[in-house]
Formats: C-alpha cells, structure tokens, sequence
C-alpha cells in the first residue's frame, strides 16, 4: 500500500517570498493533517481536514498560511509572504477517520515531509 | 500551554542496556498515548499507544507503562539496539471536538522529543 506522498522535499526561499507544499494521502483516510516542526521541537498541528472541509485550524498563522483540500483527497499548504521563523518541515499526515462511538488509537501516518529554509 | 512534555532532550545508551524515555502530560481527558519513532530525513512512524484505561501494553522490545495518578508514562526499550537511535516523540489522543456536519474528530498533541543515541 502506497503511503503519503509530500513534494517538494527540500525548498529554499528568500522571505517574503511564496511557497507551496503538496501532499497525497493514503487511499481510503478521510482525515488530513499539516504538521509544522522546527528543528529541536516536536510537531506542531497547523491544520486538520475531515474529508474536504476543516475541523481544526486554531494555529494556523491564517495571516500568511492556507491550506486547501480539494474532492477530499490531495492537500495543499501555501506561504505567503514566508518569514525566517517559517523555517521548519513541514509534515502531511492521514489518518481513518476517528469516531467517539468506534473509538481507536488516532494512529496518523506521516509523509517524509517538506524541509522548508527561509533566507 | 504544552500539554505534553519531554522533560529530557537526549539519552545515551550502550547496545544491550534498557532506555527509559519519560513522557508528562497535564490534560486528564486524553484517550491514547502514542509513541512515534522519528529518523532524520523522514516522517515519524507509529511505535506503540497505550489506552488510557490500562497501566501497560508490550510490544517485543518495548514497553510502555502509564502512570495516571501522576500523569507520566514511560518508554521501555530492553534490550537496545544500535537500530534504535532515533528522536522519540510523546503523543497523546483525545476527542478533538464535531465537525460542521456534526462528526465528531480526534486531536493528537505531540511532546517536544528525546534523542535516543544508542552505543555499539
């Protein structure tokens, strides 16, 4: 079974420039997640997607960050202008999706993630 | 407001040894603790989770152990192998809210990781 996908891998801007980080889930996961992690800190949710629409997005910077997921597969995450403090990797994750009454662990499945580095 | 805590940035330990890695956590309404093994130039991978309403689950070489009372659980590699550097992250699940349509989601909250070095 094919897992997540994220491209580019590796990106490097000047700030306040624009950049844009793809990803494709597992086949079948209804639930998508961008993580941010700067180095030396664990992942920080950005933004969680059930199917196509948003269900958490608190700490998303909405100011400079968005984020879409269209047909409730694919996702993209954009910066706009990026600043320095963006330097991180930026992590997709899927997962089924989690229901009160089904319960379960919540297991997410990351892609290899997108090395973000702002001049 | 750091929910879940991993007080030690790195552990060093001789192949064969047991690691312990330490996890805290303030919020009592979390499910699941979940353990994720990180290694660089990749995303984190699921380890072992433990439910909220059981004090220890096994898996081969690890183990982890909750402690509800005082709110900490606890990595146990034994015995440790070279292959097992990694960065270690905490995590812990609980019920995140309902969605415009009325489904309700889970949230997953992340500690800051502990570096595990193990020594041939």
């Amino acid at each position: 079974e094919a897992g997540v996908a994220q491209s580019p891998r590796y990106k490097i801007i000047e700030k306040r420039q624009s950049v844009a980080f793809w990803c494709n889930p597992i086949s079948g996961h209804a639930t998508l997640y961008w993580y941010q992690q700067i180095l030396g800190q664990g992942p920080k949710l950005l933004i969680q997607f059930q199917n196509n629409g948003v269900v958490d997005d608190s700490q998303l910077p909405k100011d400079r960050f968005s984020a879409e997921r269209l047909k409730g597969v694919d996702s993209t995450l954009k910066i706009q202008p990026a600043k320095l403090e963006d330097s991180a990797v930026y992590l997709c994750a899927s997962s089924l999706v989690w229901s009160w009454r089904r319960g379960g662990t919540g297991e997410l499945f990351f892609g290899e993630g997108s090395r973000l580095t702002v001049l | 407001d750091q929910q879940v805590k991993q007080n030690s940035p790195s552990l060093s330990v001789q192949e064969g040894r047991i690691s312990i890695l330490n996890c805290d956590y303030t919020n009592s309404m979390f499910d699941y603790f979940l353990w994720y093994k990180k290694y660089p130039a990749e995303g984190p991978t699921f380890l072992i989770s433990i439910s909220s309403i059981k004090d220890k689950n096994e898996d081969g070489r690890f183990t982890v152990f909750l402690n509800k009372s005082a709110k900490h659980l606890s990595l146990h590699i034994v015995p440790s192998q070279p292959g097992d550097s990694a960065v270690y992250f905490c995590a812990a699940f609980s019920f995140g809210g309902f969605n415009a349509g009325g489904t309700s989601y889970g949230k997953l909250t992340f500690g800051q990781g502990t570096i595990l070095t193990v020594h041939p």
